[in-house]
């Protein structure tokens, strides 16, 4: 069954540094998704991305946060300037232009120290 | 602006039995959809089950069923026979529809409900 992929599963960075986050989307969805869940606390939702084109976004989303799908298959989240709250996991979901059914990747767990 | 209220922070339930675990929503939308996500330890995020607000029949898959009260915008899921692989924090979420674009897919989730299963 297809499922969506994250690499790093873990990821720890220095305070300051940028962090690249890749997904790979189930290969016919055309809807894409990244969520944070802080440790301990719910899973919020921070972009979403249709059309090489972000369409919708939180604040928490700020100039800090990009996303990019530079090629067929990945969808990236990047951080330019990683503060120490950007500690959480990082979860990439997609989904098909008819349906309402979002899929999560396993997840990658960024660390700032 | 959507919220999700899960009010149960834990719940328990011997191997077998059945469980059920709240939710509340708040919304002004008509057509939204609803979920239930489980997270086990390895805090991957997996679907249990989907409801349209639209279809007044219940889901359901396999042990796990949903009470779906719009009136009151209650989602609970009763998970039954419960099992041991059960356990999980479980997740209430909601998506509202595209129409007028104030909502293009985004889910909205609850707090979440640790559920501890008992052999």
């Amino acid at each position: 069954e297809p499922e969506v992929t994250q690499t790093p599963s873990h990821q720890v960075t220095q305070m300051g540094q940028e962090v690249i986050l890749r997904c790979v989307p189930i290969s016919n969805h055309l809807y894409f998704y990244w969520y944070r869940q802080i440790l301990g606390q719910k899973v919020e939702f921070l972009v979403s991305f249709y059309n090489n084109e972000i369409s919708e976004k939180s604040e928490i989303f700020d100039d800090q946060f990009s996303v990019e799908r530079p090629d067929g298959s990945n969808f990236t989240l990047k951080i330019r300037s990683t503060k120490l709250e950007d500690s959480a996991m990082y979860f990439c979901a997609s989904r098909e232009l008819a349906s309402d059914t979002q899929y999560f990747g396993p997840g990658t767990r960024l660390t700032v120290l | 602006a959507q919220t999700v209220t899960q009010s149960q922070p834990e719940m328990s339930v011997q191997e077998a039995e059945t469980v059920t675990l709240s939710c509340t929503y708040d919304t002004s939308e008509s057509d939204y959809y609803l979920f239930w996500y489980k997270q086990p330890p390895s805090r991957q995020m997996i679907l249990v089950i989907r409801q349209e607000a639209y279809k007044q029949q219940n889901a359901t898959e396999n042990r796990f069923s949903v009470n779906f009260q719009k009136a009151a915008k209650s989602f609970s899921l009763k998970i039954s026979d419960s099992q041991l692989g059960d356990a999980a924090m479980y997740f209430c979420a909601y998506k509202g529809t595209n129409a007028g674009g104030t909502s293009y897919g985004k889910l909205t989730f609850g707090q979440g409900t640790i559920l501890t299963v008992h052999p």
